[in-house]
């Protein structure tokens, strides 16, 4: 079975944080994902990464940043945390091929006060 | 517009009924679609693939509309156990560098009752 294993399940941050959430898959799938979900809005996707060094932006990726400097590892990181960042983290990986599912591990909720 | 649009219920439905969900898609170069379901502080979890011929696993069945930009959940003889939140789920192509990731429906609620 696939692995997707994230950091923290809970965390509370202060605004203006540098905040790092982590996440590591033991499949060697090429692919992975950072989605985060909020109530009414569903998952909408961060960032994602298809290789090692290699980052694409999603459809909310302003106040984020990523790094996967190992294949199994992708890391989130929120430059200055805000109010407004609160919310579930969820990470997720596919292996290649467009068509293939993703699985994601157990998320992450952040909390800024 | 929404890129995937689900009625976000909730569907209150008896053991024992059968209930079906819709969900529609607005980019037609989607290429392949999904039906993940979502327990209450849990991570999603993919149910089943949707397959263009329709496909069907146990008590759930799967369609696909590609002419009505459309795809359909049918759970039969519900149990309680099927209480969670479906999402739907589509491979479409990212509007800036055309690469492929899912993007997911809000989802829609579905309580069974005794």
């Amino acid at each position: 079975d696939v692995k997707v294993t994230q950091s923290s399940r809970y965390l509370v941050k202060r605004t203006g944080e540098k905040v790092f959430l982590e996440c590591v898959q033991d499949m060697d799938h090429e692919n992975m994902f950072w989605y985060r979900q909020d109530p009414g809005l569903g998952l909408r996707l961060i960032y994602f990464s298809y290789d090692v060094k290699m980052k694409e932006k999603g459809d909310i990726p302003e106040g984020y940043s990523v790094s996967r400097e190992k294949k199994e590892r992708f890391s989130l990181i929120l430059e200055s945390a805000s109010t407004n960042q609160t919310s579930m983290y969820l990470c997720a990986s596919r292996e290649g091929g467009q068509v293939m599912p993703q699985h994601f591990g157990d998320g992450t909720r952040l909390s800024i006060l | 517009r929404k890129e995937v649009e689900q009625d976000p219920g909730p569907f209150n439905v008896p053991e024992g009924a059968t209930v079906a969900f819709n969900c529609t898609y607005s980019n037609s170069a989607s290429q392949s679609f999904f039906w993940y379901r979502q327990d209450c502080r849990k991570e999603p979890k993919l149910l089943m693939s949707v397959y263009s011929s329709g496909n069907e696993d146990g008590r759930f069945t799967a369609q696909l509309n590609r002419a009505s930009q459309y795809i359909s959940l049918l759970i039969r003889d519900s149990k309680l156990s099927d209480s969670a939140t479906y999402l739907c789920v589509v491979n479409i192509p990212h509007k800036d560098t055309g690469r492929r990731a899912l993007t997911f429906g809000s989802g829609t609620r579905l309580q069974v009752q005794p």
